[in-house]
Formats: C-alpha cells, sequence, structure tokens
C-alpha cells in the first residue's frame, strides 16, 4: 500500500514562534496534497489543497499568510503554522493522493500544543 | 449545507449484528466516494472507495452509491468489537477538494 510520513508526531512550541510540518509519500508520486486540521471529537476540516508545483488552494476562513504550504515536489509538501497561537492547537493531518478521483493515504499527523 | 453530512451516533450494535452507517453529499458533480475508520488519536484508514452506482462488496464491508439521491451507505456485516471505531465518508468534490463527513461513532457491544 501506498505510505504517507508526517513529520513530526507531535511538537510542543511557544506562543509566537513558528513551526514547520512536513508530508512525504514514500513509495508513489502524490500530484495533489491535502492537510486537514481536527479538533477533539470532530471531523477533519479541511485547510488546503495543493499540487506540485502551484500554490495552495485555501479553504474559506483559511488564512494563507498564517498556514504557509509548499509543495516543492511530488512527493513532500509542508504546512507552515506562523506565529501560532494556543488556539492553533489541534491535530495536523496531511493526505495526499496519486491521480485526481482516487482514494487519498493519510499521514501519521502531528499533534501541535501551544503553550 | 455542509459538504458532506453524517450522523454522528454513536451507534451502538451487538456483537455479530449488521451496522449501516450512511452519508449525504450537496455536489452532484462528485464521482469518487470513500469509507474511512478512525480511531481516537490517530490517522484515518482506508476501507473501501466506490464510483458507481449500486452495491460494492470487500469482505463483511459494502457500500452503496446513490448519485441520483446524493448518498453513500456502508454495512458493516458481522459486526466485530475490533470495529468500534468512528467511520468517515469522504467525498472528492468537482473541484478537487477532499471533502470528510463529521464521522459516526461505531461501538460494537460483546
Amino acid at each position: 500500500g501506498a505510505v504517507v510520513s508526517q513529520h513530526p508526531s507531535w511538537v510542543i512550541c511557544k506562543s509566537g514562534t513558528s513551526v514547520k510540518i512536513e508530508c512525504r509519500s514514500l513509495d508513489f508520486q502524490a500530484t495533489t496534497m491535502f492537510w486537514y486540521r481536527q479538533f477533539p471529537k470532530q471531523s477533519l476540516m479541511l485547510m488546503a489543497t495543493s499540487n506540485e508545483g502551484s500554490k495552495a488552494t485555501y479553504e474559506q476562513g483559511v488564512e494563507k499568510d498564517k498556514f504557509l504550504i509548499n509543495h516543492a515536489s511530488l512527493t513532500l509538501s509542508t504546512l507552515t503554522v506562523t506565529s501560532a497561537h494556543p488556539e492553533d492547537s489541534s491535530f495536523y493531518i496531511c493526505s495526499a493522493r496519486r491521480d485526481l478521483n482516487t482514494e487519498a493515504f493519510f499521514g501519521q499527523g502531528t499533534r501541535l500544543t501551544v503553550v | 449545507q455542509k459538504e458532506v453530512e453524517q450522523n454522528s451516533g454513536p451507534l451502538s450494535v451487538p456483537e455479530g449484528a449488521i451496522a449501516s452507517l450512511n452519508c449525504t453529499y450537496s455536489d452532484r458533480g462528485s464521482q469518487s466516494f470513500f469509507w474511512y475508520r478512525q480511531y481516537s488519536g490517530k490517522s484515518p484508514e482506508l476501507i473501501m472507495f466506490i464510483y458507481s452506482n449500486g452495491d460494492k462488496e470487500d469482505g463483511r464491508f459494502t457500500a452503496q452509491l446513490n448519485k441520483a439521491s446524493q448518498y453513500v451507505s456502508l454495512l458493516i456485516r458481522d459486526s466485530q468489537p475490533s470495529d468500534s471505531a468512528t467511520y468517515l465518508c469522504a467525498v472528492i468534490y468537482t473541484g478537487n477538494q477532499f471533502y470528510f463527513g463529521t464521522g459516526t461513532s461505531l461501538t460494537v457491544i460483546p
């Protein structure tokens, strides 16, 4: 099966600092990667869709200047939470897809805690 | 209206029974539908996908799709305690977004 690796698994940072989360597709080339945020007992909220080599498409209400997404290659996408605040604490999950209309495979998720 | 809707549950069924999970979506142009399972604190894992109207069976799981009515369902036969989890319906919209429903919490009682 397809493997998506997300790093780090958890991170604690101080308020006002930035945090970068990496998402890699290990055994396939991902034409599209997705970033989600999940609060406790809630569903996955799509933050943005990114295609390799182009700017990410952000969902309504998601600040593109705060959540910087870079999809530099077919196997790597990064999410940077800039100037993090306690309300940004959440479970962030990436997923990757080979082709249009196919299933997406998920990374392990990153639990971010901002103190 | 939310893009993908599910009954949040919780849904409880006895071991060995059939669990039925339902999902509706709002984009008539959607072509691809998925069911994922998520355990607490973990990432979702794919159970199955369905692209065509009708039923698709995979072991104890059957997905049903009705594009005219814009719903997709998942049946779990011979439910086991290990099936206890949150089940997420996912739909690819025509703009390439991959949306998830709110999830249905299932508990299988031994």
